[in-house]
């Protein structure tokens, strides 16, 4: 069984800052990782996903995420945020079995950008 | 774009209350998933199908069934409804990633 941990519940940053959030996990085998958004009173939304080879993957919108399994996490990071970037942002994971495997989610972090 | 609705949006019930929460996808995927969605939660996944007359037990089953009764359509079904099952419910279907619906707010009394 698959477990993903947000730590942070709540970043407020000022627009153009950069901002980072945190997402661990523990599984045992292979893992796919991925991140959505969740605009207020929306559905999630991909923003972008890993499975295998580069560490250093790019999503929309100028995200970014960084596998590391040394450290069982799999941060997003945003270089200068802009007030849309106003959101609920979870992390989810699943075993690398295909679509057998259901999403497990993090209990999401809301980013909060400051004019 | 894929593309996965929900209805109702909103629902109100009575405790003991009768309620389907429906959901269509039009994308021919063949999974597809029920969560729902409490503050300090995150989503937590209920049921989900690899197919029509396919059910997988989630996370969080107890007091929901559900039923898959075509390729595009996947139902939530809650016969006896409690106020612990007031959520926000959402739906989602699989390709390689997720495509969720708008979401339906169900509140019981």
């Amino acid at each position: 069984t698959q477990t993903v941990s947000q730590s942070d519940a709540h970043v407020t940053v000022f627009e153009g800052d950069s901002v980072e959030l945190r997402c661990n996990y523990s599984y045992g085998g292979s893992i796919y990782l991925s991140w959505y958004i969740q605009h207020h009173g929306r559905g999630l939304q991909f923003l972008l996903k890993y499975y295998s080879g580069n560490p250093v993957v790019q999503g929309v919108n100028g995200f970014e995420a960084e596998f590391s399994k040394s450290d069982s996490s799999f941060h997003l990071r945003k270089a200068s945020v802009h007030w849309s970037d106003s959101a609920v942002y979870f992390c989810a994971v699943s075993a690398q079995t295909g679509f057998a495997s259901a999403l497990t989610f993090g209990s999401g972090t809301k980013v909060i950008v400051l004019p | 774009e894929a593309a996965v609705t929900q209805s109702p949006r909103n629902k109100v019930t009575v405790t003991g209350g009768n309620v389907t929460l429906s959901c269509r996808q039009t994308n021919s995927h063949n999974y597809m998933y029920w969560y729902r969605q409490d503050t300090g939660h995150g989503l937590r996944l209920i049921h989900y199908s690899y197919g029509a007359g396919n059910l997988q037990i989630g996370d969080v089953p107890d007091g929901y069934k559900a039923t898959r009764t075509t390729q595009e359509d996947f139902f939530l079904l809650l016969e006896l409804a409690s106020p612990s099952q007031t959520s926000l419910y959402f739906c989602a279907s699989r390709a390689e990633t997720l495509y969720f619906g708008s979401g339906t707010r169900l509140t019981v009394l």
